[in-house]
Protein backbone atom coordinates (compact mmCIF):
# COMPACT_ATOMS: atom_id res chain seq x y z
CA UNK A 1 0.00 0.00 0.00
CA UNK A 2 1.50 3.64 -0.84
CA UNK A 3 -0.15 4.87 2.65
CA UNK A 4 -2.01 7.80 3.13
CA UNK A 5 -1.69 10.62 0.27
CA UNK A 6 -2.39 14.22 0.86
CA UNK A 7 -2.46 16.45 -1.96
CA UNK A 8 -1.34 19.17 -2.66
CA UNK A 9 2.07 18.86 -0.25
CA UNK A 10 2.56 22.73 -0.66
CA UNK A 11 -0.26 25.54 -0.99
CA UNK A 12 -0.21 28.98 -0.91
CA UNK A 13 -2.73 31.27 -1.45
CA UNK A 14 -4.21 34.89 -0.60
CA UNK A 15 -6.06 35.63 2.13
CA UNK A 16 -10.22 34.94 1.76
CA UNK A 17 -9.32 32.59 -0.93
CA UNK A 18 -10.78 28.80 -0.41
CA UNK A 19 -8.34 26.27 0.09
CA UNK A 20 -9.04 22.32 -0.01
CA UNK A 21 -6.98 19.87 0.96
CA UNK A 22 -7.44 16.01 0.22
CA UNK A 23 -6.62 12.88 1.76
CA UNK A 24 -6.24 9.36 0.67
CA UNK A 25 -6.51 6.70 3.37
CA UNK A 26 -5.27 3.73 3.46
CA UNK A 27 -7.22 1.00 2.17
CA UNK A 28 -9.52 -0.89 4.50
CA UNK A 29 -8.37 1.79 7.16
CA UNK A 30 -12.09 2.74 8.91
CA UNK A 31 -10.60 5.65 11.18
CA UNK A 32 -9.86 9.05 9.25
CA UNK A 33 -8.29 12.21 11.39
CA UNK A 34 -7.54 15.40 10.53
CA UNK A 35 -4.44 17.36 12.60
CA UNK A 36 -2.70 20.24 12.29
CA UNK A 37 0.38 21.34 13.22
CA UNK A 38 1.89 24.46 14.16
CA UNK A 39 5.29 25.71 15.99
CA UNK A 40 3.13 27.49 18.86
CA UNK A 41 0.24 24.99 19.42
CA UNK A 42 1.72 21.98 18.22
CA UNK A 43 -0.17 18.75 17.09
CA UNK A 44 -4.17 19.41 17.32
CA UNK A 45 -7.20 17.21 16.24
CA UNK A 46 -9.59 18.91 14.39
CA UNK A 47 -11.65 16.44 13.27
CA UNK A 48 -12.42 12.48 12.92
CA UNK A 49 -14.66 10.42 10.99
CA UNK A 50 -15.24 6.85 11.28
CA UNK A 51 -16.60 4.38 8.12
CA UNK A 52 -17.27 8.00 6.45
CA UNK A 53 -19.30 9.44 9.62
CA UNK A 54 -17.78 12.60 11.28
CA UNK A 55 -17.56 12.10 15.06
CA UNK A 56 -15.80 14.70 17.03
CA UNK A 57 -15.40 18.20 15.17
CA UNK A 58 -14.64 20.07 18.23
CA UNK A 59 -11.15 20.80 17.57
CA UNK A 60 -11.92 22.84 14.25
CA UNK A 61 -11.59 25.94 14.98
CA UNK A 62 -14.35 28.14 13.46
CA UNK A 63 -17.42 27.82 10.56
CA UNK A 64 -14.78 28.84 8.10
CA UNK A 65 -13.04 25.41 8.64
CA UNK A 66 -15.42 22.14 6.83
CA UNK A 67 -14.53 18.33 6.24
CA UNK A 68 -16.46 16.10 4.46
CA UNK A 69 -15.52 11.92 3.64
CA UNK A 70 -17.93 11.16 0.89
CA UNK A 71 -17.00 7.89 0.63
CA UNK A 72 -14.39 5.35 2.72
CA UNK A 73 -11.25 6.23 0.19
CA UNK A 74 -11.83 10.20 -0.07
CA UNK A 75 -11.76 12.99 1.81
CA UNK A 76 -11.18 16.89 1.78
CA UNK A 77 -10.61 19.55 4.61
CA UNK A 78 -11.51 22.82 3.36
CA UNK A 79 -11.20 26.44 4.85
CA UNK A 80 -13.36 29.44 3.22
CA UNK A 81 -12.44 32.04 3.80
CA UNK A 82 -8.48 31.88 4.43
CA UNK A 83 -6.58 33.80 7.08
CA UNK A 84 -3.20 34.40 7.37
CA UNK A 85 -3.67 32.39 11.39
CA UNK A 86 -4.55 29.26 9.71
CA UNK A 87 -0.44 28.68 7.84
CA UNK A 88 0.15 25.21 9.15
CA UNK A 89 0.84 21.69 8.68
CA UNK A 90 -2.15 19.79 7.90
CA UNK A 91 -1.83 16.07 8.42
CA UNK A 92 -4.24 13.39 7.77
CA UNK A 93 -3.88 10.26 9.36
CA UNK A 94 -5.85 6.62 8.97
CA UNK A 95 -5.96 3.82 11.40
CA UNK A 96 -8.02 0.37 11.24
CA UNK A 97 -9.77 -0.61 14.28
CA UNK A 98 -9.60 0.57 17.67
CA UNK A 99 -6.18 -0.81 19.12
CA UNK A 100 -4.06 0.16 16.48
CA UNK A 101 -1.82 2.87 15.52
CA UNK A 102 -2.75 5.40 13.33
CA UNK A 103 -0.86 5.92 9.91
CA UNK A 104 0.03 9.94 8.89
CA UNK A 105 0.23 11.33 5.38
CA UNK A 106 2.99 13.57 4.02
CA UNK A 107 1.32 16.66 5.48
CA UNK A 108 0.01 19.50 3.19
CA UNK A 109 2.10 22.69 4.26
CA UNK A 110 -0.41 25.57 3.87
CA UNK A 111 0.92 29.45 3.31
CA UNK A 112 -1.89 31.90 3.21
CA UNK A 113 -0.05 35.33 2.67
CA UNK B 1 -10.27 14.14 29.20
CA UNK B 2 -6.56 13.12 28.23
CA UNK B 3 -3.48 14.63 27.97
CA UNK B 4 0.06 14.21 27.89
CA UNK B 5 3.22 16.40 28.84
CA UNK B 6 6.67 16.05 27.69
CA UNK B 7 8.60 17.92 29.86
CA UNK B 8 11.87 18.23 27.60
CA UNK B 9 11.90 20.14 24.86
CA UNK B 10 15.17 19.27 23.56
CA UNK B 11 17.82 16.45 24.94
CA UNK B 12 21.03 16.27 24.04
CA UNK B 13 23.49 12.65 23.69
CA UNK B 14 26.39 11.37 22.65
CA UNK B 15 26.58 8.65 19.71
CA UNK B 16 26.44 5.48 21.72
CA UNK B 17 24.98 6.21 24.65
CA UNK B 18 21.70 6.14 25.72
CA UNK B 19 19.49 7.92 25.78
CA UNK B 20 15.74 8.43 27.52
CA UNK B 21 12.40 10.72 26.37
CA UNK B 22 10.37 11.65 29.13
CA UNK B 23 6.19 11.36 28.58
CA UNK B 24 3.91 11.59 31.24
CA UNK B 25 -0.08 10.98 30.58
CA UNK B 26 -3.03 11.85 32.11
CA UNK B 27 -6.81 9.72 31.43
CA UNK B 28 -9.78 9.24 33.62
CA UNK B 29 -9.63 5.64 32.25
CA UNK B 30 -7.36 3.09 30.93
CA UNK B 31 -4.57 4.60 28.60
CA UNK B 32 -3.56 3.42 24.86
CA UNK B 33 0.15 4.99 24.46
CA UNK B 34 2.42 5.68 21.67
CA UNK B 35 5.52 7.29 20.63
CA UNK B 36 6.04 8.84 16.82
CA UNK B 37 8.73 10.16 15.50
CA UNK B 38 9.33 12.78 13.04
CA UNK B 39 12.17 13.88 10.35
CA UNK B 40 11.92 17.24 8.85
CA UNK B 41 9.48 17.77 6.37
CA UNK B 42 8.04 14.47 7.24
CA UNK B 43 5.11 13.34 8.79
CA UNK B 44 4.89 11.52 11.50
CA UNK B 45 5.74 8.19 11.81
CA UNK B 46 5.11 4.77 14.67
CA UNK B 47 7.37 3.77 16.66
CA UNK B 48 5.70 1.47 19.09
CA UNK B 49 2.36 1.44 21.41
CA UNK B 50 1.52 0.01 24.45
CA UNK B 51 -2.52 -1.63 24.74
CA UNK B 52 -2.33 -4.14 27.37
CA UNK B 53 0.56 -6.68 28.40
CA UNK B 54 3.32 -6.45 29.21
CA UNK B 55 5.07 -3.00 30.73
CA UNK B 56 8.07 -2.82 28.23
CA UNK B 57 7.16 -2.47 24.87
CA UNK B 58 9.85 -2.90 21.99
CA UNK B 59 9.26 -0.74 18.75
CA UNK B 60 10.98 0.18 15.60
CA UNK B 61 14.79 1.26 15.04
CA UNK B 62 15.75 -0.45 18.81
CA UNK B 63 13.79 1.86 20.47
CA UNK B 64 11.42 0.71 23.65
CA UNK B 65 9.17 2.70 26.27
CA UNK B 66 8.08 1.16 29.80
CA UNK B 67 4.40 1.83 30.69
CA UNK B 68 4.43 2.93 34.34
CA UNK B 69 0.33 3.15 35.82
CA UNK B 70 1.68 4.28 39.41
CA UNK B 71 3.41 7.11 37.88
CA UNK B 72 1.81 7.40 34.97
CA UNK B 73 4.57 7.82 32.57
CA UNK B 74 5.59 6.09 29.42
CA UNK B 75 9.14 6.95 28.66
CA UNK B 76 10.81 6.28 25.20
CA UNK B 77 14.47 4.35 25.75
CA UNK B 78 17.26 3.39 23.34
CA UNK B 79 20.38 1.70 24.74
CA UNK B 80 23.03 3.02 22.19
CA UNK B 81 22.07 6.69 20.30
CA UNK B 82 22.69 6.83 16.67
CA UNK B 83 23.15 9.99 15.07
CA UNK B 84 20.31 9.37 12.52
CA UNK B 85 18.20 9.23 15.42
CA UNK B 86 18.39 13.29 15.84
CA UNK B 87 14.41 13.87 14.72
CA UNK B 88 11.68 15.20 17.01
CA UNK B 89 10.05 12.64 19.11
CA UNK B 90 5.96 12.62 20.06
CA UNK B 91 4.37 11.19 22.89
CA UNK B 92 0.39 10.13 22.28
CA UNK B 93 -2.22 8.89 24.39
CA UNK B 94 -6.03 7.78 23.82
CA UNK B 95 -8.57 7.43 27.00
CA UNK B 96 -10.41 3.90 25.96
CA UNK B 97 -12.74 3.75 28.54
CA UNK B 98 -16.61 2.98 27.24
CA UNK B 99 -17.75 6.45 28.97
CA UNK B 100 -14.94 8.85 28.94
CA UNK B 101 -13.15 7.78 25.89
CA UNK B 102 -12.43 9.22 22.83
CA UNK B 103 -11.40 7.30 19.77
CA UNK B 104 -8.34 9.90 18.98
CA UNK B 105 -4.97 10.69 19.98
CA UNK B 106 -4.08 13.50 21.65
CA UNK B 107 0.05 14.02 21.67
CA UNK B 108 2.31 15.77 23.48
CA UNK B 109 4.24 19.48 22.80
CA UNK B 110 7.16 17.00 21.21
CA UNK B 111 10.95 16.65 22.54
CA UNK B 112 13.43 17.11 20.03
CA UNK B 113 16.24 15.02 20.49
CA UNK B 114 19.78 15.70 19.25
CA UNK B 115 22.39 12.86 19.18
CA UNK B 116 26.20 14.29 18.62
CA UNK B 117 28.69 12.18 17.04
Amino acid sequence: DAGVIQSPRHEVTEMGQEVTLRCKPISGHDYLFWYRQTMMRGLELLIYFNNNVPIDDSGMPEDRFSAKMPNASFSTLKIQPSEPRDSAVYFCASRAGSGAEAFFGQGTRLTVV
Amino acid sequence: AQSVAQPEDQVNVAEGNPLTVKCTYSVSGNPYLFWYVQYPNRGLQFLLKYITGDNLVKGSYGFEAEFNKSQTSFHLKKPSALVSDSALYFCAVRDVSRDTGRRALTFGSGTRLQVQP
